[in-house]
């Protein structure tokens, strides 16, 4: 397995612009994380899917932020009308199933560095 | 309201010494702990975890240490190698939500030969 992938690598937008980005789990996980990280602090939880269904977002999340993971694999994170302090690291992670082993680890992928103008 | 903080932002020592990371939570809630490494330009990396219901787990050169009664957890490593220079980030869950995690701002370990 190649692990997590994330696309692009790196983003840089005018403010108030769209952005997407994409990321793939493994393969046989079906849990799927992102969490945005910004400098000198650790991964901040930003919403959480089982399979397909969205099953927790952040306070943090606000109404500009969308995530979907239509089919219960890949899964893509858009950012409307992007502002200054959008610029950070968006991580996504993946997870076995619960009750596998590992079923607490997560599995993160490179990241995906978000840089507003 | 930090759930999870790792009060040491960065830690130096010598190579073949022991390197000790803390770190200390609120939550009560939390029971089961993890650390994370990460290296620059790279995603964290799943390193060792603990379940509440032990007090050590050791996998290697690498042992966890919890003591749930402060709430505070460790991560001994011994001897230390340069490669193991990294941010090292603790991480908690609660059981109900199997996976996702709170983390810590993280300590950088230097590791000097």
């Amino acid at each position: 397995d190649t692990g997590v992938s994330q696309n692009p690598r790196h983003k840089i937008t005018k403010r108030g612009q769209n952005v997407t980005f994409r990321c793939d789990p493994i393969s046989e996980h079906n849990r799927l994380y992102w969490y945005r990280q910004t400098l000198g602090q650790g991964p901040e939880f930003l919403t959480y899917f089982q399979n397909e269904a969205q099953l927790e977002k952040s306070r943090l999340l606000s109404d500009r932020f969308s995530a979907e993971r239509p089919k219960g694999s890949f899964s893509t994170l858009e950012i409307q009308r992007t502002e200054q302090g959008d610029s950070a690291m968006y991580l996504c992670a993946s997870s076995p199933p619960v009750g596998r082993e590992g079923s607490y680890e997560q599995y993160f992928g490179p990241g995906t560095r978000l840089t507003v103008t | 309201d930090q759930q999870v903080k790792q009060n040491s932002p960065s830690l130096s020592v010598q190579e073949g010494r022991i390197s000790i990371l803390n770190c200390d939570y609120t939550n009560s809630m939390f029971d089961y702990f993890l650390w994370y490494k990460k290296y620059p330009a790279e995603g964290p990396t799943f390193l060792i975890s603990i379940s509440s219901i032990k007090d050590k787990n050791e996998d290697g050169r690498f042992t966890v240490f919890l003591n749930k009664s402060a709430k505070h957890l460790s991560l001994h490593i011994v001897p230390s190698q340069p490669g193991d220079s990294a941010v090292y980030f603790c991480a908690a869950s609660e059981d109900t939500n199997a996976g996702k995690s709170t983390f810590g701002d993280g300590t950088t370990l230097t590791v000097k030969p």
